[in-house]
């Protein structure tokens, strides 16, 4: 248990449409971190968020976003959904931004159909 | 090429088995990590150094920062050891995670 949870663990989109995935960070920790893992793929770091502000962002389209709230969970959103953004997404948390542990969500697996 | 390189990309042990598995990168780094990706998804971190070595329970990472080099080594390996092995880095003023593609390691009774 790393007291990071996600929601939901599955879930099926078809092409066009949005959806919104939820992660809930370890108690105290102030930065959280989007990854998308495609299959048979290392993951790919979307974007990071400390203290409720984007803090780096990775190689994805702005119809990826994101938002931390002040309560340091997070929403990733995807908008106009492709079939190749079918993938596990996984979010961490951490306590600040250099150099400490991540720790990880069990993902949610998007399907896009 | 990858800026974080993972070998080999599959191996299969017997049990009681000395598991290396070897991490070559190319950018300056304030971190490696090592994480565990079990089936289903879930990934746990296992280290993260940025020298020397550490060790826990049957687990041991290295690392060598002149030739950005690290190993992950298991010894007397478990069935349950079996899990994709999933080497990191981090760059400085960063906690983003550039990922190898893993290990997948598999351990037969």
């Amino acid at each position: 248990e790393t007291g990071v949870t996600q929601s939901p663990t599955h879930l099926i989109k078809t092409r066009g449409q949005q959806v919104t995935l939820r992660c809930s960070s370890q108690s105290g920790h102030n930065t959280v971190s989007w990854y998308q893992q495609a299959l048979g793929q290392g993951p790919q770091f979307i974007f990071q968020y400390y203290r409720e502000e984007e803090n780096g962002r990775g190689n994805f389209p702005p119809r990826f976003s994101g938002l931390q709230f002040p309560n340091y969970s997070s929403e990733l959103n995807v908008n106009a959904l492709e079939l190749d953004d079918s993938a596990l997404y996984l979010c961490a948390s951490s306590l600040g931004q250099v150099k400490n542990i991540q720790y990880f969500g069990a993902g949610t697996r998007l399907s896009v159909l | 090429k990858n800026e974080v390189e993972q070998s080999p990309q599959n191996l299969t042990a017997q049990e009681g088995e000395f598991i290396t598995i070897n991490c070559s990168y190319s950018v300056g780094i304030s971190a490696l990590h090592w994480l565990q990706q079990h089936p289903g998804g879930g990934i746990v971190s296992l280290f993260m150094l940025s020298s020397g070595k550490k060790k826990h329970g049957r687990l041991i990472a290295t690392i060598n920062i002149q030739e950005k080099h690290s190993s992950l080594h298991i010894t007397a390996s478990h069935p349950r050891d079996s899990a994709v092995y999933i080497c990191a880095v981090t760059q400085g003023g960063s906690e983003k995670l550039v990922f190898g593609k893993g290990t997948k390691l598999t351990v037969n009774p």
